[in-house]
């Protein structure tokens, strides 16, 4: 059973335009959500993360938006270009040994 | 930078065979985490070791075994391979116990296909 839902699972983009990927978790005793980006035949690499107390983080393009009330958590890219085009993942982790819950994934296309 | 190092990154094999996936972490890293990723499938945690002691079990096969050994390296044993275990293997490593006090950093990963 999917620990963190993800969604929607495919998202296509416009150069320029904003892309949003929503997540949303019912274990409360998860304490650190990091997103991931992971291009075609890669492995993941960490984009940015955010910690339960903090309602949101910006780096560069990327902002998270962190409800805790509502357990859930968003991931927007501004300015979308056809690189960031690859497959996204919200994970949560619930303890100090770090296993990480992944969402499903959002494959995103931003075309030219 | 140093990264994440697996090998073989591919690897095929017959049904009832066994392999070994071998990682090396980032220089300095004691942790060290193995994922399983099924076609178009999200990660899923197998097992995860700290300064060479399993320090967490997921949803890892009874045929499958892992140890980290001295020099922190793993290796990931994988027997009686089944259809099923067809999948890219990620190996990550952290500074330190991870999760919310340290980034993980994946590996490029070893596609194993079982046939």
């Amino acid at each position: 059973q999917q620990q963190v839902k993800q969604s929607p699972q495919s998202l296509i983009v416009q150069k320029g335009g904003i892309s949003i990927i929503n997540c949303a978790y019912e274990n409360t005793a998860f304490d650190y959500f990091p997103w991931y980006q992971q291009f075609p035949g890669k492995g993941p690499a960490l984009l940015i993360a955010i910690r339960p107390d903090v309602s949101e983080k910006k780096e560069g393009r990327f902002t998270i938006s962190f409800n805790k009330s509502a357990k859930q958590f968003s991931l927007h890219i501004m300015d979308s270009q056809p690189g960031d085009s690859a497959t996204y993942f919200c994970a949560a982790t619930t303890d100090s040994w770090g296993k990480l819950q992944f969402g499903a994934g959002t494959q995103v296309v931003v075309t030219p | 930078a140093a990264g994440v190092i697996q090998s073989p990154r591919h690897l095929i094999k017959e049904k009832r065979e066994t392999a070994t996936l071998k990682c090396y972490p980032i220089p300095r890293h004691d942790t060290v985490y193995w994922y399983q990723q099924g076609p178009g499938q999200d990660p899923q945690f197998l097992i995860s070791f700290y300064e060479k002691m399993q320090s967490d079990k997921g949803s890892i096969p009874d045929r499958f075994s892992a140890q980290q050994f001295s020099d922190y390296h793993s290796e990931l044993n994988m027997s009686s391979l089944e259809l099923g275990d067809s999948a890219l293997y990620f190996c990550a490593s952290s500074p330190g116990r991870g999760g919310s006090y340290n980034e993980q950093f994946f590996g490029p990963g070893t596609r194993l296909t079982v046939l």
